[in-house]
């Protein structure tokens, strides 16, 4: 089993509609990570959090520490947001560095006008 | 302020060639992570760097990988005699300290012919 889980693997959506993107981890962690990989194949950091919720612009992302879970969400989504969305957490015992992360497979998403 | 840049984008060796990859960091970032994604799998990390220091390897292949961060001059990831199984997307990212936020550069792909 996955260190880091995302759900659905592949997601189609009409144009508009709401998303949610699933990730559950099976470690301890002091953060979790939330990126977008576009089909050009460029990463871009969304959101790095450790609790609660976050929001910028159409995009939010929560998670629950107890749960071991987090979420992603997209509000009137659009064709551009279409991309492959990878969840990462940092495990604890690293120092504090971001950057020794777990990856998840990423959850492939497909918006249509 | 550019991005975390690297080059080149894409790169064709011949089985037994050495593979450069460089990774020039944001302005005024000192901490390097260098990941590894293989065609149809997830990203893995393979080390962290600052300057001059390599802080953890754990995710580096024990063989023919070897990475550096000097004082002057970008990151340098060094695949000796590559074979096949190298053919990957290298990408790597930076921070300002250990506990901020990732930025990513756009990758090197590499094929091994």
């Amino acid at each position: 089993k996955n260190e880091v889980e995302q759900s659905p693997q592949n997601l189609t959506a009409q144009e508009g509609e709401f998303i949610t993107i699933n990730c559950s981890y099976s470690v301890g962690i002091s953060a979790l990570h939330w990126l977008q990989q576009h089909p050009g194949g460029g990463i871009v950091s969304l959101f790095m959090l450790s609790s609660g919720k976050k929001k910028h612009g159409r995009l939010i992302a929560t998670i629950n520490i107890q749960e071991k879970h987090s979420s992603l969400h997209i509000t009137a989504s659009h064709p551009r947001d279409s991309a492959v969305y990878i969840c990462a957490v940092t495990p604890t015992g690293y120092g504090g560095s971001q950057g020794n992360l777990i990856f998840g497979k990423g959850t492939k998403l497909s918006v249509k006008p | 302020n550019a991005g975390v840049m690297q080059n080149p984008r894409h790169l064709v060796r011949r089985r037994g060639q050495e593979a450069r990859l460089r990774c020039s960091p944001m302005k005024g970032h000192s901490h390097v992570y260098w990941y590894r994604q293989l065609p149809e799998e997830g990203l893995k990390f393979m080390v962290y760097l600052q300057k001059e220091n390599i802080i953890d390897e754990s995710g580096m292949p024990k063989e023919r990988f070897s990475a550096e961060f000097p004082k002057e001059g970008p990151s340098i990831l060094r695949i000796q005699q590559v074979v096949r199984g190298d053919s990957a997307a290298y990408f790597c990212a930076s921070s300002p300290r250990v506990s901020s936020p990732l930025h990513f550069g756009n990758g090197t792909r590499l094929t091994v012919t």
